[in-house]
Order: C-alpha cells, then structure tokens, then sequence
C-alpha cells in the first residue's frame, strides 16, 4: 500500500514569490495536517483538513493557505516567500482527524528560499 | 513557546545496552503522547503512545512511561540495535483542548548506538 506521497521532493525559491507543495494520503485516509520542520528544530503545526473543511491553524501567518480536494489529497500554498520560510514541510493524514489519532507521514517537501 | 522539550540533542550507546530518550512538557492540559522516530530523508514514523490515563505502554523492546506529576516521560529501548540509529521526537497534544489533532514536537534526539 501507498503511504503519504509529497511532491515536490525539493524546491529553490527566491524571496517573494509563491509555491504550492502537494500531498496525497493514505488511501482511505480523510485527515490530512500540514507541519512544517525548521533545521534544528521538531515540526510545527500548521493546518489540520478534513472532508475539504480546515479544522485547525496553527500560528502562522495569512500568507500560508492551504486546501483539500475531494480525493483527500492537499495542497498548501505559500505566498510571498521569506528566507525563513525554508525548511521541511511534512504532510501527515489520519483516518478521521480525531484528536488521539496517530499520525502517518510523507517524505517531506526541502523548501529552500534564497 | 516551546511547550515540548528534548534536553538532550543526542545520546550514544552501545549495542545491547539500553537506551533512555527524555521528554518534558509544560503544558499540564497534555493527555496524550506519543514517539516517532526519524530516519534521514524519510517521514517520521510512530514509535509508541501512550495516554495519561497509563503510566507505561510497552511494545516489543520499546517502553513509554509518564510521570504526570513532574510532566516528563521517558522512551526505553532495551536491547538497542544498531537499526535504531535515528532522530527520535517526542510529541504530546490535549484530546480536550482542541477539536483537532494539533500535536506539539520537542526538538528531536539524534540516537547512534554503536556495534
């Protein structure tokens, strides 16, 4: 079975402009959260979606957006880049989103905005 | 705010001795954790939960335990194989405080055990 698939794999971007990062689920899997991992750092919460509807954002600016389609897969969109906004962007789903469900993750998109 | 904390960066042991990653949290609203473990330029994958209804979970040569009262928790891995050479991160989030899973991450300690 297919885990959490992320595309792009890595990603150069210079600052200013947008970038979408994909994802695509578990199948069967309705919940998909967004994380980003600073260097050095554990991942930081950033969205939480489930059945199309945003249940949860973390504390990051508007200039992060996110959506999920009706396959369950996820884009999240960045716009108006900053050199901190390099780092590892993880996509994690889940069967419902419920709150003691665990986790599965992707590979990671590496953004890196020069 | 950095409501997950890993002290220690890495930890090095030897092989078929055990080893002990530290967790604590300051946020008293957390009831449930959990361990992922990291490989390089690969997700993190779970490890091991545990609820603070427990003090211990056990799985395999892998033991959470929980210490509610001084907020920390602790993962084992007795006996340490070489394979578990990787980051470890350890997470913790409220089932009441929100209606999603918003789970907070310490900063990872990178495990080398040694053949």
């Amino acid at each position: 079975d297919a885990g959490v698939t992320q595309s792009p794999t890595h990603l150069i971007k210079t600052r200013g402009q947008h970038v979408t990062l994909r994802c695509s689920p578990i199948s069967g899997h309705k919940s998909v959260s967004w994380y980003q991992q600073v260097l050095g750092q554990g991942p930081q919460f950033i969205f939480q979606y489930y059945e199309k509807e945003e249940r949860g954002r973390g504390n990051f600016p508007d200039r992060f957006s996110a959506r999920q389609f009706p396959n369950y897969s996820s884009e999240l969109n960045v716009n108006a880049l900053l050199l901190g906004d390099s780092a590892l962007y993880l996509c994690a789903s889940s069967l419902a989103g419920n709150t003691d469900e665990k986790l599965f993750f992707g590979s990671g998109t590496q953004l890196s905005v020069l | 705010d950095q409501q997950v904390k890993q002290n220690s960066p890495s930890l090095s042991v030897q092989e078929g001795r055990i080893s002990i990653l530290n967790c604590d949290y300051t946020n008293s609203m957390f009831d449930y954790f959990l361990w992922y473990k990291k490989y390089p330029a690969e997700g993190p994958t779970f490890l091991i939960s545990i609820s603070s209804i427990k003090d211990k979970n056990e799985d395999g040569r892998f033991t959470v335990f929980l210490n509610k009262s001084a907020k920390h928790l602790s993962l084992h891995i007795v006996p340490s194989q070489p394979g578990d050479s990787a980051v470890y991160f350890c997470a913790a989030l409220s089932t009441n405080l929100y209606n999603f899973n918003k789970f907070y991450f310490g900063s990872g300690t990178k495990l080398n055990v040694k053949p």
